[in-house]
């Protein structure tokens, strides 16, 4: 089985920081790669698919990069609503697997 | 518009059983595969299981694997999960998802609570 590991587990950060999350893949998953957000008590939301891509109506200030092991998603400018979690999956075989989720909260 | 209901959820005692349902509307169901996914109180999400469109291909997680099933009805547009042999561990609110054609969960339904409690 794939496992993801998701850093950091929690960050504190303020309106207009740069904010980056990473997950590594136990092996390579090519860019089968999806990053979601998720607030309490809500669904989770894609934002980013096959590592890089950018879900329609999803601001620019996200983005995903990575292939094989090595992913990443970096905001570029926190903005208010951003506070979260953020939860990378993998979908390059089964068992699917997310990460364990990075809180972001407010600094 | 995608809308994907849950329902089904509820208390039962443990070794008792459940049978979640979820209502898809708003795109052709039969052409999609499908997820369900769960969430503890307080943790993170878990991949549970998934059902090709025509049903040919089913996967479970090893933590539900003979205990859960999946099941879709494509002429009903509905997605079911049958829970057998419950335990207080498999407490958490359940959601159903749609897999993209890039095979990750594009759109969530706003999932139903199982609470396995004597």
């Amino acid at each position: 089985d794939i496992q993801m590991t998701q850093s950091p587990s929690s960050l504190s950060a303020s309106v207009g920081d740069r904010v980056t999350i990473t997950c590594r893949a136990s092996q390579g998953i090519r860019n089968d790669l999806g990053w979601y957000q998720q607030k309490p008590g809500k669904a989770p939301k894609r934002l980013i698919y096959a590592a890089s891509s950018l879900e329609s109506g999803v601001p620019s200030r996200f983005s995903g990069s990575g292939s094989g092991t090595e992913f990443t998603l970096t905001i570029s400018s926190l903005q208010p609503e951003d506070f979260a979690t953020y939860y990378c999956l993998h979908h390059n075989s089964y068992p699917r697997t997310f990460g364990q989720g990075t809180k972001v909260e407010i600094k | 518009e995608v809308q994907l209901v849950e329902s089904g959820g509820g208390l039962v005692k443990p070794g008792g059983s459940l049978r979640l349902s979820c209502a898809a509307s708003g795109f052709i169901f039969s052409a999609y595969s499908m997820n369900w996914v769960r969430q503890a109180p307080g943790k993170g999400l878990e991949w549970l299981s998934s059902i090709s469109s025509g049903s040919g291909y089913i996967y479970y997680a090893d933590s539900v694997e003979g205990r859960f099933t999946i099941s879709r009805d494509n002429a009903e547009n509905s997605l079911y999960l049958q829970m057998n042999s419950l335990r207080a561990e498999d407490t958490a609110v359940y959601f159903c998802a749609r897999l993209s054609g890039s095979s990750d969960p594009d759109s969530w339904g706003q999932g139903t609570l199982v609470t396995v409690s004597a």
